[in-house]
């Protein structure tokens, strides 16, 4: 399958493959994470998230993995089809009381049939 | 479908003009945010409404004034608005715990004459 060791803007893959999308987030004190997808004309849609004391968590056909020590969060898709293609965004709450979100900078996955 | 709502879906105002923007969700959620986000980039917090009340304002122009009228509903008002604020406007509610996720909705394409 692809991956990208460093933050990418594009991943292209063919349909059937694993993709692994990365992100590396800023604050030490963020104890919760969230990947969302974006389709053209769409809002986000939530996908799947993990909290500070796990180091992975897995939904259908996708697994977030969270190493905090060197901060960074990737999300795998399994057999990645069509309909997986889109704008990626991991998201980071702030580290303190509240529920605002810092947005990564996104990843446009395109998947090829 | 998405089960925050968003109206309108599209609109086009000159800079000297009042509208507003109205965001709608019935999942009992206690915290609703709008979002900014241009295009290709990541979305962008505007303001956070905690139990009706505003909780955070990131430094927004007063040109844009967000209103609560009760638990389900959120609105943006806007007024001379410039070019540079043509965006796709979010709204985004959540339980309002920090490990929660937010549900977007899709959002107001807005675009300044």
């Amino acid at each position: 399958g692809e991956s990208v060791g460093l933050h990418l803007p594009t991943l292209s893959v063919q349909e059937g493959d694993n993709s692994i999308i990365n992100c590396a987030y800023s604050n030490s004190a963020s104890d919760y994470f969230i990947w969302y997808k974006q389709e053209s004309g769409k809002g986000p849609q939530f996908i799947i998230d993990i909290r500070s004391n796990m180091d992975k968590r897995q939904g259908q056909r996708v697994t977030v993995l969270l190493n905090k020590t060197v901060k960074h969060l990737s999300l795998q898709i399994a057999a990645t089809q069509p309909g997986d293609s889109a704008v990626y965004f991991c998201a980071e709450n702030r580290g303190q009381a509240g529920t605002a979100l810092i947005f990564g900078k996104g990843t446009t996955l395109s998947v090829s049939s | 479908d998405t089960e925050v709502t968003q109206t309108p879906k599209h609109l086009v105002m000159g800079m000297t003009n009042k509208k507003s923007l109205k965001c709608e969700q019935h999942m009992g959620h206690r915290a609703m945010y709008w979002y900014k986000q241009k295009a290709k980039k990541p979305p962008e917090l505007m303001f956070v409404y905690s139990y009706e009340k505003l909780s955070i304002n990131e430094s927004v122009p007063s040109r844009f004034s967000p209103e609560c009228p009760n638990s389900s509903l959120l609105n943006l008002h806007l007024h001379a608005l410039q070019p540079e604020d043509s965006a796709l406007y979010l709204c985004a509610s959540s339980q309002g715990d920090r490990s929660q996720p937010q549900h977007f909705g899709d959002g107001t394409r807005l675009s300044i004459l």
